[in-house]
């Protein structure tokens, strides 16, 4: 049992470049996030996704848009990549309406 | 709007000691708390909720509404707990409403 799985583990990427950020759970979870981690702010919402079909904004969502493939799948991309956007990006599940989280091990990515 | 603090980034404590894991929080309704481990180079877990009243691996936390905090206590540290620990709160409102704290890096001595 895999639980959330991230890929990739790491990214460089140059300023103005695109990437996916790709996110699969197994439990079979109604709701999915994407959160970002910087030294000193702790966890931030990007977007999440509490059933599918659905998607919103969480506390930071600009520069990123998110896809929610299906009930498994749930992608974070950024269309143009920013040096603010280096960051531990995290993708988690969770049943509806329950706020423990599993969360997959995170994707360290660095815009230069 | 609500806020979670963790007042020490690190805390270190000799093997057998207790240990003390600080969280206050700033919310005015009622919020669901969470203590979340991360061990060296793995992902970031659930530890234990305070809805649950639980202990998980000799830790417990308890709700104090009075104070607004939430800490993580075990009576005796272990090597194996060295590890960072996030406090988290969740409001009512929707899944915009968790927050997390800024983690405390717990250092057991051997």
């Amino acid at each position: 049992n895999a639980g959330v799985t991230q890929t990739p583990k790491f990214q460089v990427l140059k300023t103005g470049q695109s990437m996916t950020l790709q996110c699969a759970q197994d439990m079979n979870h109604n709701s999915m996030y994407w959160y970002r981690q910087d030294p000193g702010m702790g966890l931030r919402l990007i977007y999440y996704s509490a059933s599918e079909g659905t998607t919103d904004k969480g506390e930071v969502p600009n520069g990123y848009n998110v896809s929610r493939l299906n009930k498994r799948e749930f992608s974070l991309r950024l269309e143009s990549a920013a040096p603010s956007q280096t960051s531990v990006y995290f993708c988690a599940s969770s049943w509806q309406g329950d706020y423990g989280y599993t969360f997959g091990s995170g994707t360290r990515l660095t815009v230069v | 709007a609500q806020r979670v603090t963790q007042p020490e980034k690190l805390l270190s404590v000799f093997k057998g000691a207790p240990v003390e894991l600080k969280c206050n929080y700033s919310y005015s309704g009622s919020p669901e708390l969470f203590w979340y481990v991360q061990y060296s180079r793995q992902r970031l877990q659930l530890l234990l909720r305070h809805i649950s009243r639980e202990s998980i691996k000799g830790f417990t936390a308890d709700l104090n509404k009075g104070e607004t905090s939430f800490h993580l206590k075990k009576p005796f540290a272990q090597e194996e707990d060295s590890a960072m620990y996030y406090c988290a709160l969740a409001a009512s409102g929707g899944y915009q409403k968790v927050t997390f704290g800024i983690g405390t890096k717990l250092q057991v001595i051997p």
